[in-house]
């Protein structure tokens, strides 16, 4: 079974320029999750999607955006990037919305550098 | 608030040495869920174990045990004849139930595991 995959692998963007991220969950998972890994600050949680709606999002400000398609596959949006932006951005997906009972698979990641 | 603490931030040991990796955490509720991943050098964090709030009982996975003590909230993890390939960073998170919150892992700062040969 193939896990959670997250496309690109790496980006390079220059601060200002809009950057998408795309992910796309384990067959049978609905429910997507962003985090950001910045270096000195860990892993934060960005967003929460399930069933197509944003269901919670995390500290950032509104720049940070996403969806969720119907096949529950996901992008993350970043706008107007400022260097702090740089960082490994990692998709995380689980079986349902019902509980928090399951477990979030990780997918690679996505390094995105911002000169 | 939830809050997760792994004081230590870089653990270096020699191959076949056991290690334990502390876990601290922080919350208001009565259910909730703690986990262990580890993030090798490929950025990949991997799901290690998810242990809930209402089962103590300690678990062991090969090399890999867990301890978990509601009396101390603390989760620590061991690594038993340590080897090279165990080289990563390692995170503990914690889940809360309550409704709104239940949607997010909350992560420690990661400890850095180096195996030396």
């Amino acid at each position: 079974e193939a896990g959670v995959t997250q496309s690109p692998t790496h980006l390079i963007k220059t601060r200002g320029q809009q950057v998408t991220l795309r992910c796309s969950p384990i067959s049978g998972h609905t429910s997507v999750y962003w985090y950001q890994q910045a270096l000195g600050l860990g892993l934060q949680f960005l967003l929460w999607y399930d069933e197509g709606e944003e269901r919670n999002r995390g500290n950032f400000p509104p720049r940070f955006s996403g969806r969720q398609f119907p096949n529950y596959s996901s992008e993350l949006n970043v706008n107007a990037l400022e260097l702090e932006d740089s960082a490994l951005y990692l998709c995380a997906s689980r079986l349902g919305s019902g509980g928090f009972t399951d477990t979030q698979y990780f997918g690679p990641g996505t390094r995105l550098t911002v000169l | 608030a939830q809050k997760v603490t792994q004081a230590q931030t870089e653990i270096s040991v020699v191959e076949k040495e056991d290690v334990t990796l502390d876990c601290v955490y922080e919350t208001r509720d009565t259910t909730y869920y703690l986990f262990w991943y580890k993030q090798p050098p490929s950025g990949e964090l991997v799901f290690l174990i998810r242990r809930n709030s209402f089962d103590e009982q300690n678990e062991i996975s090969g090399r890999y045990s867990w301890n978990f003590q509601k009396s101390t909230s603390s989760f620590n993890f061991t690594i038993t004849a340590s080897q090279v390939v165990d080289s990563a960073v390692y995170f503990c998170a914690l889940s809360e139930a309550r409704t709104g919150a239940n949607s997010k892992l909350t992560f420690g700062k990661g400890i850095t595991l180096s195996v030396r040969p």
